[in-house]
């Protein structure tokens, strides 16, 4: 079964680093996925889409601060020098033949 | 540039039918690159995939909802639509629909329209 497995939460400091793991359900390494953001009151943004390898193409108009890895059966989303406005909840999203699935998003906090 | 908008009646009773529209601007329905989508926030939770469909008609659903949810594409008004039968509390949500590209993510979002059941 596909599934996505992220952390509730994290938080970083204003101007810091931080990096969200979404993890693929065994089997699935391969399997490219996306990262949306939904900061409150707001409907989901897409910020990128993260290949298997690493490679990731961004959406119209993402800061340079947002970038995506892999390893394995995990996928990342790094953001750098965090701003107030980066707190939000952060969804990861994947797709197979006639199924699409989000992971539980994680809720990130700029303290 | 694609935009989609959610339409439709913000309060449904228990046991009747939620109807949604989402009408597309900036782009046809029927280009064949791209599946159409509708997915679901409850308060205070994440999100739900309903189901998606291609503009010749082929739909796909979520197991979980599949006996009550039927989606159709109008592409001479360049809408899709969300039926939701006997509805229920527990379908009270933000239903957005969104745009996905053949074997690529959800990638144009709408902006949501709030649906609650209740009598």
């Amino acid at each position: 079964q596909l599934v996505l497995t992220q952390s509730p939460s994290a938080s970083a400091s204003l101007g810091a680093s931080v990096k969200l793991t979404c993890t693929l359900s065994s089997g699935h390494s391969s399997y490219d996925i996306a990262w949306h953001q939904q900061q409150a009151e707001k409907g989901p943004r897409y910020l990128m889409k993260l290949n298997s390898d690493g490679s990731h193409t961004k959406g119209d108009g993402i800061p340079d601060r947002f970038s995506g890895s892999s390893s394995g059966a995990e996928r990342y989303l790094s953001i750098s020098s965090l701003q107030s406005e980066d707190e939000a909840d952060y969804y990861c999203q994947t797709w197979g033949t006639g199924i699409l699935v989000f992971g539980g998003g994680t809720k990130l906090t700029v303290l | 540039q694609v935009q989609l908008q959610e339409s439709g009646p913000g309060l449904v009773k228990p046991s009747q039918t939620l109807s949604l529209t989402c009408t597309v601007s900036g782009g046809s329905i029927s280009s064949g690159d791209y599946y159409w989508s509708w997915i679901r926030q409850p308060p205070g939770k994440g999100l739900e995939w309903i189901g998606y469909i291609y503009y010749s008609g082929s739909t796909y659903y979520n197991p979980s909802l599949k006996s009550r949810v039927t989606i159709s594409v109008d592409t001479s008004k360049n809408q899709f639509s969300l039926k939701l039968s006997s509805v229920t509390a527990a379908d009270t949500a933000v239903y957005y629909c969104a745009r996905a590209g053949t074997r690529a993510p959800l990638d144009v979002w709408g902006k949501g329209t709030t649906v609650t059941v209740s009598s």
